[in-house]
């Protein structure tokens, strides 16, 4: 079964303090990883795309990285703010030609970030 | 270049009733997604369309439905509108079909169902 399991479910941190969220996936074919910030009330806002032969990607503090063999990715965050606070969700493609369609996604973990 | 829009933002409807959501991709970009989001489930694929045309469906009944038009801009609707369809309803868009394709989200319409 084609499945993303995220954890931890939720997490609480101070702020300027560092932290990494996981992502494990049974998705088959692969195409590729996405990880996505989402603020509360507001849409999705992606953060990195990777592909099979990628095994790190950054955007700002932001740093994913993939193990397409064991099937499992983190997204490690640097030096905390406030504005982190949000919901990291983790999306993985199935390889099966052209559709969005097939775009399966995790449930989330909420990271919030206190003073 | 603006982003991608929903309207309403906010909805309240009663059981039974019918609603149709809009939105406005990206200038340029020729795939519009619709997901359902809810704190119990995460984010659901309900369908997507390019060209005009449905591309692929997510396992929601027939109730949801939805259309693209010329200019590229979607819609889509539900009927008979149950309690449980109260939720966020976000579009995406991206330029083309391909799954390497980056997608963007609206804001998303929050619909309360009564």
């Amino acid at each position: 079964k084609n499945q993303v399991e995220q954890s931890p479910q939720s997490l609480i941190i101070l702020e300027g303090k560092n932290c990494t969220l996981q992502c494990n996936y049974t998705v088959s074919p692969f195409s590729n990883l996405r990880w996505y910030k989402q603020d509360t009330g507001r849409g999705p806002v992606s953060l990195t795309i990777m592909t099979f032969s990628e095994n790190t990607k950054s955007n700002g503090r932001y740093t994913a990285t993939l193990d397409a063999d064991t099937k499992q990715s983190s997204l490690h965050i640097t030096a905390s703010q406030l504005s982190d606070s949000a919901s990291y969700i983790c999306v993985v493609t199935r390889h099966l030609g052209g559709s969005q369609g097939n775009l399966i996604f995790g449930k989330g973990t909420k990271l919030s970030v206190k003073p | 270049k603006a982003g991608v829009t929903q309207t309403p933002r906010y909805l309240i409807k009663t059981r039974g009733q019918q609603v149709t959501l809009s939105c406005s991709p990206i200038s340029g970009h020729r795939s519009v997604s619709w997901y359902q989001q809810t704190p119990g489930q995460g984010l659901q694929f309900l369908f997507e369309y390019f060209s005009e045309t449905q591309r692929n469906k997510g396992n929601f009944p027939g109730r949801f439905s939805g259309r693209q038009f010329s200019n590229s801009r979607s819609e889509m609707n539900v009927s008979t509108l149950e309690l449980g369809d109260s939720a966020l309803y976000l579009c995406a868009s991206s330029l083309r079909l391909a799954d390497n394709n980056e997608q963007f989200f609206g804001p998303g319409t929050r619909l309360t169902v009564l």
